[in-house]
């Protein structure tokens, strides 16, 4: 398919431990977003890439948070020593356009649900 | 600081009703405001969104509002069907800014 992918789609770590997600955005995408999704809210923003340039992490919770796009296409998103608040779903969002054009127009993924036991 | 206030949390309608759902925004530096449904274990997808230049967007069962000087925007779904039953997230954002703020949705039930 052509959309936004992510894995694993389900994680289970113990408290304490890292875990990594990854997203796989629409090919040609230059814009990628990542968001968390507690349980019965609406997506909060974490933060946002333009090809590998990470321009905005205003929304990472904490210094265990971080995220990566070396080379423009695939993320990673990491959480190291996860805490029972990190339990959520994490979604990935991609747009084709960078600064500058329709920037707003994001299509997410299916989203990874993270439980932290 | 809740950017982004979204009304009613669930609502149920009948099957060929109108459901109606309410956004209202602080920030007037927002100039972008989609709507996106929300299935279960699916991410949004976006629906219908609209800039503030004009008052009202319609595409096939679904209508946006908008009224800039009262700071809130509504979603119409015409002929509310079965399938559309599923949660709806209001966002708002800046051009160029990049990130959407989100409300916390609402669960849409439409009886048959």
């Amino acid at each position: 398919g052509a959309g936004v992918s992510q894995s694993p789609r389900y994680k289970v770590a113990k408290r304490g431990q890292d875990v990594a997600l990854r997203c796989d955005p629409i090919s040609g995408h230059v814009s990628l977003f990542w968001y968390q999704q507690a349980l019965g809210q609406g997506p909060e923003f974490l933060t946002y890439f333009q090809n590998e340039a990470q321009l905005d992490k205003s929304g990472l919770p904490s210094d265990r948070f971080f995220a990566e796009r070396p080379e423009g296409s695939v993320s990673t998103l990491k959480i190291q020593r996860t805490q029972q608040e990190d339990s959520a779903v994490y979604l990935c969002a991609s747009s084709f356009y960078g600064t500058g054009g329709s920037i707003n127009e994001q299509f997410f993924g299916p989203g990874t649900r993270l439980t932290v036991l | 600081q809740q950017q982004v206030k979204q009304s009613p949390q669930s609502l149920i309608v009948q099957k060929g009703g109108i459901s109606i759902i309410n956004c209202a925004y602080e920030n007037t530096a927002f100039d972008y405001f989609p709507w996106y449904q929300q299935f279960p274990g699916k991410g949004p997808a976006l629906l219908i969104a609209i800039r503030p230049d004009v008052s009202e967007k319609k595409e096939g069962r679904f209508t946006i509002s908008f009224n800039k000087s009262a700071k809130q925007f509504s979603l119409h779904i015409m002929d509310s069907q079965p399938g559309d039953s599923a949660t709806y997230f209001c966002a708002a954002s800046i051009t160029n800014a990049g990130k959407s703020t989100f409300g916390d949705g609402t669960t849409l039930t439409v009886k048959p």
